[in-house]
């Protein structure tokens, strides 16, 4: 089956320390996302990436990295910048100005 | 900058009950309104998508509607289920935005037996 699969689940950082949150995709599409969750609101944008070695910075971006470097895959790392990175992370992909696929999300919280 | 705003945040309704949910942007240079769902701990499932062209479409029970004009969208679910439990968001896609949206903060509806 066809989808977007991040991972892990759930993910705990330590002050100072740098994690990384997978997104993989196999729907062969071209545009990868990351979104933040907070309790009761919306999504907001952090990356965004339209082709293979290239991304844009979205509303939030600061604190975060991502990388593109293979079609199918667009790992987001929140840094020890990020002082308040607990929250729901949601990653989503699309053909090029298509609707949106989103994973399942991983939930980062603070040791 | 676009705004989207979804009202009300919750609503509890009993079973059966035909019910609506609003959205309102504040640019209405939209290139496509969608609807999503979100059920607890889980990702976005797209339910409608209009295009700026159309009025409304429709999902089985679920049709939604946009006035471009007026900046508005709303979402009617009929004969309400409590399967229909759940977050609904509602996101723009501007003409000059590429694929980036703009979500609204959701509308949580509990829809009791």
């Amino acid at each position: 089956d066809g989808g977007i699969t991040q991972s892990p689940k759930y993910l705990f950082r330590k002050e100072g320390q740098n994690v990384t949150l997978s997104c993989e995709q196999n729907l062969n599409h071209d545009a990868m996302y990351w979104y933040r969750q907070d309790p009761g609101q919306g999504l907001r944008l952090i990356y965004y990436s339209q082709i293979v070695n290239d991304f844009q910075k979205g509303d939030i971006a600061e604190g975060y990295s991502v990388s593109r470097e293979k079609k199918e895959s667009f790992p987001l790392t929140v840094t020890s910048a990020q002082k308040n990175p607990t929250a729901f992370y949601l990653c989503a992909s699309s053909f090029s100005g298509r609707p949106q696929h989103f994973g399942d999300g991983t939930r980062l919280s603070i040791l | 900058k676009q705004e989207v705003t979804q009202i009300p945040a919750a609503l509890s309704v009993p079973e059966g009950e035909n019910l609506v949910l609003n959205c309102s942007f504040t640019d209405s240079a939209i290139y496509n309104l969608q609807w999503f769902r979100q059920d607890p701990g889980k990702g976005l499932t797209s339910l409608l998508l209009i295009q700026s062209s159309q009025r409304e479409q429709t999902s089985g029970r679920l049709n939604a509607s946009l006035d471009k004009s007026s900046g508005r969208s709303t979402l009617y679910i009929a004969a309400s289920q409590p399967g229909d439990s759940a977050t609904y968001l509602c996101a723009v896609r501007r003409e000059t935005s590429g694929s980036r949206l703009t979500f609204g903060e959701g509308t949580q509806l509990t829809v009791n037996p």
